[in-house]
């Protein structure tokens, strides 16, 4: 069973770079077939979509965010990273990375987020 | 605002059946398959249905789900004391071209 654990500062200045890496175990992120998804939830709130990356590379990121997220993979360490520049007090939140199944078939569109880290707070203040 | 739509909560009696609704437009429910996940109070989400009505190994077969139109539904039958938690439906959206979810459902046992 695969097992996903999120590290980094708990802490980000405003206007800094909040930086996560999830480190995945039980599984290798460059087998293909999954796709590493990075989610949040704001303090007493719903769930959002950050974005995910495949182990080519290749991503989709939140509409709403892209201008000031990256995430990449390192198949060698068997992580996946998330980088959300510019941060302001909105985007403290409790960040999640998780494995996704993404796939089309005859129902449509298959995406979702079978394993789950136990989620790291990070709060963005001075 | 939440691209789903669901009720803030539900409740029910232990035994009793609780569903939750989420409703969704033809770019997201209405073209792709729906999941849901339970969120117990201090953890990570859990899957416990994809692909509209797929359940994960080790889900109680006591949580269904459905899809119908842009609408889809979970439902907890035989409603017990542990499964007081937060329940969120999600989808992809081909408009947005990624994950959306719902904006939770807080199941409550009485």
């Amino acid at each position: 069973q695969v097992q996903l654990q999120e590290s980094g500062p708990g802490l980000v200045k405003p206007s800094q770079t909040l930086s996560l890496t999830c480190t995945v175990s039980g599984g290798s992120i460059s087998s293909g077939g999954y796709y590493w998804s990075w989610i949040r939830q704001h303090p007493g709130k719903g769930l959002e979509w950050i974005g995910y990356i495949y182990y080519s590379g290749s991503t989709d990121y939140n509409p709403s965010l892209k201008s000031r997220l990256t995430i990449s993979v390192d198949t060698s360490k068997n992580q996946f990273s998330l980088k959300l520049s510019s941060v302001t007090a909105a985007d403290t939140a409790v960040y999640y990375c998780a494995s996704s199944a993404y796939y089309f078939d005859s129902s449509g569109q298959n995406y979702f987020l079978d394993y789950w880290g136990q989620g790291t707070l990070v709060t963005v203040s001075s | 605002q939440s691209e789903l739509t669901q009720p803030p909560s539900a409740s029910g009696t232990p035994g009793q059946r609780v569903t939750i609704s989420c409703s969704g437009s033809s770019s997201n429910i209405g073209s792709n398959t729906v999941n849901w996940y339970q969120q117990l109070p201090g953890t990570a989400p859990k899957l416990i249905i994809y692909s509209n009505n797929q359940r994960p190994s080790g889900v109680p077969d006591r949580f269904s789900g459905s899809k119908s139109g842009t609408s889809a539904s979970l439902a907890i039958s035989g409603l017990q004391s542990e499964d007081e938690a937060d329940y969120y439906c999600a989808a992809w959206d081909d408009s947005l071209n990624g994950g959306v979810f719902g904006g939770g459902t807080k199941v409550t046992v009485l």
